[in-house]
Parts: C-alpha cells; sequence; structure tokens
C-alpha cells in the first residue's frame, strides 16, 4: 500500500513571490512516478509536472519546479513569480508501476495569491 | 486534439435509485480510470478499465461497476444511490503501453444524491 500526505491545508503567497507546497509518502516500492496536479474552481484537474523516481534530476516545468528527495520520501512543488491564476487546489499523486496506472492522492493544499 | 470530457456536467438523483455517468478519452487512449472525489478531500481511485476489462479496482463497494466499449469510451454505473455516493466524479484516461503514463482528467460530473 502507498500513502501520500500534504500537511499543509493551505498556503498564501504575494504576486510574483514564491511559495513551496509539501508533500510525503510512503512506499515499499522502487519504481514509481510522482504528481503534482492543480485543480482551480472549475474543478478539471491539470497536470503541473511528474517526475520519474529513477531519475536524480529534479523536473522542471516553466514557473514550476520539484524538489524530490527520494531517501526522505519528499516531494515539494516550487511556484516561482506566482501569478493570480495560480490559485487552486494542489494534490500531490504517486503512481506504483506494479501496481498499474494507479493514482493515489494526498488530501490537496489550498493556495492563495494576494495581488 | 480532442481532450477527455464527460457527460452529464451536474446530476441530482435521490437515495436508492441508479446512476449511469459516461466518459469519452482522450485521443490515442485506451485506459480509462475513474476516481471519487468527496468535497473538500484528494480523488479516490474506484477502478481502471483497459481492453473492456476492469483491471484494477479501488476499495468500493459492488455497487460501483463500469463498463469499456470498442471505442476506449467507458461508463460508470452506481446502484442504489447513498447519500454518502455525492461526489465529483473524475474520469482519466492515458495509454496503457506507456506503463505508468500521465493521466489526464476530464472535467468531472457533480452527483448529488438527496
Amino acid at each position: 500500500a502507498q500513502t501520500v500526505t500534504q500537511s499543509q491545508p493551505e498556503m498564501s503567497v504575494q504576486e510574483a513571490e514564491t511559495v513551496t507546497l509539501s508533500c510525503t509518502y510512503d512506499t515499499s516500492e522502487s519504481d514509481y512516478y510522482l504528481f503534482w496536479y492543480k485543480q482551480p474552481p472549475s474543478r478539471q484537474m491539470i497536470l503541473v509536472i511528474r517526475q520519474e523516481a529513477y531519475k536524480q534530476q529534479n523536473a522542471t516545468e516553466n514557473r514550476f519546479s520539484v524538489n524530490f528527495q527520494k531517501a526522505a520520501k519528499s516531494f515539494s512543488l516550487k511556484i516561482s513569480d506566482s501569478q493570480l491564476g495560480d490559485a487552486a487546489m494542489y494534490f500531490c499523486a504517486a503512481c506504483l508501476r506494479a501496481a498499474g496506472n494507479k493514482l493515489t492522492f494526498g488530501g490537496g493544499t489550498r493556495v492563495l495569491v494576494k495581488p | 486534439d480532442a481532450g477527455v470530457t464527460q457527460s452529464p456536467t451536474h446530476l441530482i438523483k435521490t437515495r436508492g435509485q441508479q446512476v449511469t455517468l459516461r466518459c469519452s478519452p482522450k485521443s490515442g487512449h485506451d485506459t480509462v480510470s475513474w476516481y471519487q472525489q468527496a468535497l473538500g478531500q484528494g480523488p479516490q481511485f474506484i477502478f481502471q478499465y483497459y481492453e473492456e476489462e476492469e483491471r484494477q479496482r479501488g476499495n468500493f463497494p459492488d455497487r460501483f461497476s463500469g463498463h469499456q466499449f470498442p471505442n476506449y469510451s467507458s461508463e460508470l454505473n452506481v446502484n442504489a444511490l447513498l447519500l454518502g455516493d455525492s461526489a465529483l466524479y473524475l474520469c482519466a484516461s492515458s495509454l496503457r503501453l506507456a506503463g505508468a503514463d500521465t493521466q489526464y482528467f476530464g472535467p468531472g460530473t457533480r452527483l448529488t444524491v438527496l
């Protein structure tokens, strides 16, 4: 079994500033993938970034980057130069290759962006 | 390139009724997964379909069943609805051969059970 934990229910950031969202996971498997999804009020889950566990290099996608600490089972998301459109719920999720394509999600972190 | 579509957008049912939700996967995808998202929580995996068969199932009762059609579209059926079934139901599609491929989500169906 695997679990994903997001310990921050809500984070607030000033526009143009940087915010970091925390995520920890627990699995005994070695082959897995980690994801951050964004869910705005429109409800549609949008992929933000993906990290393969076998890759040591942290994934980046424009203003979004991750800090993947495999030994610590930590997978944080950094949003740089925050924009009003970044306001949403952010979910961390894990997928074990051995378990097929089933995603296990954390409870989410709400990001508020102040103008 | 058409993304994942779901219908209907909203649905209101009463306890004991049955409901069917529909999903069309992203073009080129062959695997459909269904998730239930209760208010204020992260999505929970219900089941996954590939080649018209249920391949994986989460911790949901048999009242939840599904189907996948030859064109890869899928249905989620819930029988004997309970108040606790009120949630956002999300469909996600992916490509099986890609292994742990990224799942792309539809806009969801909001089910309210009265």
